[in-house]
């Protein structure tokens, strides 16, 4: 079993439309939480950190349930331009980095 | 700010020879610089951290002898692959550390290397 793990997607949704990525982890020692977000053949960007009382920022809301050992991002309104592939970070203490393999979305007109 | 600069952006070398990618942070200090090798349609798998001034700790399966780390400086990190064949050819990215209070610690990529060997 990998230690982070997302949902395969694709997903193709229309523009306007609500989206949902879930992403689990096994390590109980996980101390941070961060999606990113990774256009075709760029570095991924920081798009929001996962904190345990959940944030928003604009159309996207980030969840962290450790009892359960999962983090959420919801995308609200999509736009095309939120079209890439969507990657889940967690971090150990220690600033381990394990990435998921990412959720690629496609927003269409 | 927090920017990395990392070059080259891409290079094709012939199989057998070395190639040097370096990551530069240009308005921070990086105590801590991690590589990341990612294959098409994969995920970035950690291929080593390094930590200025002392030897690099890679990641099980990863050959240090192979892919040779140096971050002599709080600002340079650098990445050398000896003896490149085709199968190294993948997307090289390095991600930096800031130095910072504990709870305000944050990461930058660099923008990558795409690394073609023939």
């Amino acid at each position: 079993r990998k230690e982070v793990e997302q949902d395969p997607g694709p997903f193709n949704v229309p523009e306007g439309a609500t989206v949902a990525f879930n992403c689990t982890y096994s390590n109980s020692a996980s101390q941070s939480f961060f999606w990113y977000r990774q256009d075709c053949r760029k570095e991924p960007k920081l798009l929001m950190s996962v904190y345990s009382s959940g944030n928003e920022d604009g159309r996207f809301t980030a969840q962290l349930n450790r009892a359960s050992q999962y983090i959420s991002l919801l995308i609200r309104d999509s736009k095309l331009s939120d079209s890439a592939t969507y990657l889940c970070v967690v971090k150990t203490n220690a600033g381990k980095s394990t990435f998921g393999d990412g959720t690629t979305l496609t927003v269409k007109p | 700010g927090a920017v990395v600069s990392q070059h080259p952006s891409w290079v094709i070398c012939k199989s057998g020879t070395s190639v040097k990618i370096e990551c530069r942070s240009l308005d921070f200090q990086a105590t801590t610089m991690f590589w990341y090798r990612q294959f098409p349609k994969q995920s970035l798998m950690l291929m080593a951290t390094s930590n200025e001034g002392s030897k690099a700790t890679y990641e099980q399966g990863v050959e240090k002898d192979k892919f040779l780390i140096n971050h002599a400086s709080l600002t340079l990190s650098t990445l050398t692959v000896t003896s490149a064949h085709p199968e190294d050819s993948s997307f090289y990215i390095c991600s930096a550390r800031f130095r910072g209070p504990v709870y305000n610690y944050g990461y930058t990529f660099g923008s990558g290397t795409r690394l073609t060997v023939v």
